[in-house]
């Protein structure tokens, strides 16, 4: 079965300073991999996907993420944080062996200090 | 412009008091999803639709229902709430199963009295 561990509930740094927050998963076939976020009292929306084109893949607001299969990590980062980005993200596979359903990661809190 | 939307936003409703939310998307997608988030956690699937056939994950309680008259209405029915109920509701959709971006709606907020 396919899982996704996000290491750190919460997660804070200074504004301006670099966001890493950090996705492992499980799968025994290189799996689609997102990021999602999530703005208090709104639905998740897509940051960006993987797909197996490129390992690096850009996202929108300034994010990014790189898909390791030998660590078996997805990493999300941004060079400097905003605001704005206070928020909680999701990691989630889906496909291969897992089919269609995406597994969710238990999210992880981004604070953003001033 | 809005792509999945939910009503309503905030719905209270009593213990054993039957409620439905509603979800709606204009993408045409052949997907809908329901999820449920409770405070801090990952959403958790409760069902989905492809088209019209049904798929009911094998832990939702029995006491959760869907309906989807049409391609761009679904419809959560829980049919006696009890206080273990209250949490977000999230509506997704996707276009097709495998490996599709999820768009989600604003969620509906459900408190239970």
């Amino acid at each position: 079965a396919q899982s996704v561990t996000q290491l750190g509930s919460h997660v804070s740094v200074s504004e301006g300073a670099l966001v890493l927050l950090r996705c492992n998963y499980s799968s025994s076939v290189p799996p689609y991999l997102f990021w999602y976020v999530q703005y208090p009292n709104q639905g998740l929306q897509l940051l960006l996907k993987y797909t197996s084109a490129a390992t690096l893949v850009k996202g929108i607001n300034g994010f990014e993420a790189e898909f390791k299969k030998s660590e078996t990590s997805f990493h999300l980062t941004k060079p400097s944080a905003h605001m704005s980005d206070a928020a909680e993200y999701f990691c989630a596979v889906s496909g291969g062996y897992g089919g269609f359903k995406t597994i969710f990661g238990a999210g992880t809190r981004l604070f953003v200090k001033a | 412009d809005a792509m999945v939307i939910q009503n309503p936003r905030y719905q209270v409703t009593q213990f054993g008091k039957p409620v439905t939310l509603s979800c709606s998307q204009t993408l045409n997608h052949n997907v809908m999803y329901w999820y449920q988030q409770k405070s801090s956690q990952a959403p958790k699937l409760l069902f989905h639709y492809y088209d019209k056939d049904f798929n009911n994950e094998a832990d939702t309680p029995d006491n959760f229902q869907s309906r989807r008259p049409n391609t761009s209405f679904c419809f959560l029915d829980i049919r006696s709430p009890g206080l273990g109920d209250a949490a977000m509701y999230l509506c997704a959709t996707s276009r097709e199963q495998q490996s599709e971006t999820q768009y989600f709606g604003p969620g509906t907020r459900l408190l239970v009295l």
